[in-house]
């Protein structure tokens, strides 16, 4: 169970495209999810916490703008990097919690998209 | 002082030996603690949770929690080369909190 399926896992495009990210819960309803960027050998940085029909909070110093995130239903949000540059290329995961409601519940994680941009 | 504090390492052991990881955190309310295994490439996997003080056994993982002494570890038993990865503390620091503050992050080698 716990499963979180991402899509796409590799993107490479040009400077200046946008690129959409999917992330569902594929056998429980989230209404928290959760998106992350790791670069090469450091930790997860969260990058906004999105919650089913309402707006995402974004961590300080990540870019609203440049990084649209729409979670519509309990099962999907999506992460759209708006006019990419060579420095958005990173890994990006996102995770999702069980709406359980007894709070607490382990984060589980996507398989994440490798984002490179020429 | 960061919010949660591993050992970078590399931590090598020899493979059948137990690997201990260790973890502090500095916010004394945080409530729930959980220990992620990441490959080299891949996303984070969960593999064990803790909220409560004492050991928490899961085949040949256990978890540790001294909420006194703000110390979580992750025990491996008969540690294999499957095993080698890094090791991610995270911690949720209230009830209710979202989201999980993440340690840098342990890299664990078991050498056959």
């Amino acid at each position: 169970g716990a499963v979180v399926s991402q899509h796409p896992s590799w993107v490479i495009c040009k400077s200046g495209t946008s690129v959409k990210i999917e992330c569902r819960s594929l056998d429980f309803q989230a209404t928290t999810m959760f998106w992350y960027r790791q670069f090469p050998k450091q930790s997860l940085m969260l990058m906004a916490t999105s919650n089913e029909g309402s707006k995402a909070t974004y961590e300080q110093g990540v870019e609203k703008d440049k990084f649209l995130i729409n979670h519509a239903s309990l099962t999907l949000s999506t992460l759209t990097v708006t006019s990419a540059h060579p420095e958005d290329s990173s890994f990006y995961i996102c995770s999702a919690r069980e709406a359980t409601g007894l709070g607490n519940q382990p984060q589980h994680f996507g398989d994440g998209t490798r984002l490179s941009i020429l | 002082q960061k919010e949660v504090e591993q050992n970078s390492g590399p931590l090598s052991v020899p493979e059948g030996a137990i690997a201990s990881l260790n973890c502090t955190y500095s916010d004394r309310g945080s409530q729930s603690f959980f220990w992620y295994r990441q490959y080299s490439g891949k996303s984070p996997e969960l593999i064990m949770f803790i909220y409560s003080n004492g050991d928490k056994e899961d085949g040949r993982f256990t978890a540790q929690l001294n909420k006194a002494s703000q110390y979580v570890s992750l025990l491996i038993r008969d540690s294999q080369p499957s095993d080698s990865a890094t090791y991610l503390c995270a911690v949720n620091r209230f009830r209710g909190a979202q989201k999980l503050v993440f340690g840098q992050g342990t890299r664990l080698t078991i050498n056959p």
